[in-house]
């Protein structure tokens, strides 16, 4: 099946500093999504991309989908302690293959105060 | 406009019970999927149903485990015969249909433990 590889694994910064976490799959996807995933809770979808080169912004969030259809990555500006929690990319390739998404291992950010 | 719904959020069970898992979709949304989530890992796809019809279940585990969406009424996921490596968080997820910008939005997951 297809493989998500999602960078970093975890990551502590200072507040107010700039995050980078990316994602790179075996295989091509339709969409990329961005979600993120607080203790005790669901995922909630940060950002979705539909075009491969395609950049998008939500607030202090950027993502943009690979040229290759293959990657993403997501940019935080400006990182607040809110910010703390855990961050999935997922890949939907839909269509006659259904419409489940594949998710990557996950970013656990860390924020020092 | 409540979102997806899911009950109970924690549920513990003795091996060899049965665990039945359910989700109410978001108002509009007749698509329901279901994914499983082990501690430090990402959510892995189990199966994908719309109303009354099983469209995708390669994720789900050939034995023990069903889930259903009836026409009237919420999704159940269903475990028979639990054992202590089903201990894990469960989602749901629903979108309105199918194919591109159909995002799918989650639930706030069952989180299942077998003692």
């Amino acid at each position: 099946g297809q493989q998500l590889n999602q960078s970093p694994q975890s990551m502590f910064i200072q507040e107010g500093e700039d995050v980078s976490m990316n994602c790179t799959s075996s295989s091509i996807f339709n969409t990329w999504l961005w979600y993120k995933q607080d203790p005790g809770e669901g995922p909630v979808l940060l950002i979705a991309l539909y075009k491969a080169g395609e950049l998008t912004s939500n607030g202090r969030l950027t993502a943009q989908f690979g040229i290759t259809r293959k990657d993403s990555f997501l940019n935080i500006s400006a990182s607040i302690p809110s910010d703390v929690g855990i961050y999935f990319c997922a890949g939907q390739l839909y269509g006659n293959a259904g419409n489940m998404l594949t998710f990557g291992g996950g970013t656990r950010l860390m924020v020092k105060p | 406009n409540a979102g997806v719904m899911q009950n109970p959020r924690h549920l513990v069970r003795r091996r060899g019970q049965e665990a039945r898992l359910r989700c109410s979709p978001m108002k509009g949304h007749s698509h329901v999927y279901w994914y499983r989530q082990l501690p430090e890992e990402g959510l892995k796809f189990m199966v994908y149903l719309q109303k009354e019809n099983i469209i995708d279940e390669s994720g789900m585990p050939k034995e023990r485990f069903s889930a259903e969406f009836p026409k009237e009424g919420p999704s159940i996921l269903r475990i028979q015969q639990v054992v202590r490596g089903d201990s894990a968080a469960y989602f749901c997820a629903s979108s309105p249909t199918s194919g591109s910008h159909n995002e799918q939005f989650f639930g706030p997951g069952t989180r299942l433990t077998v003692l």
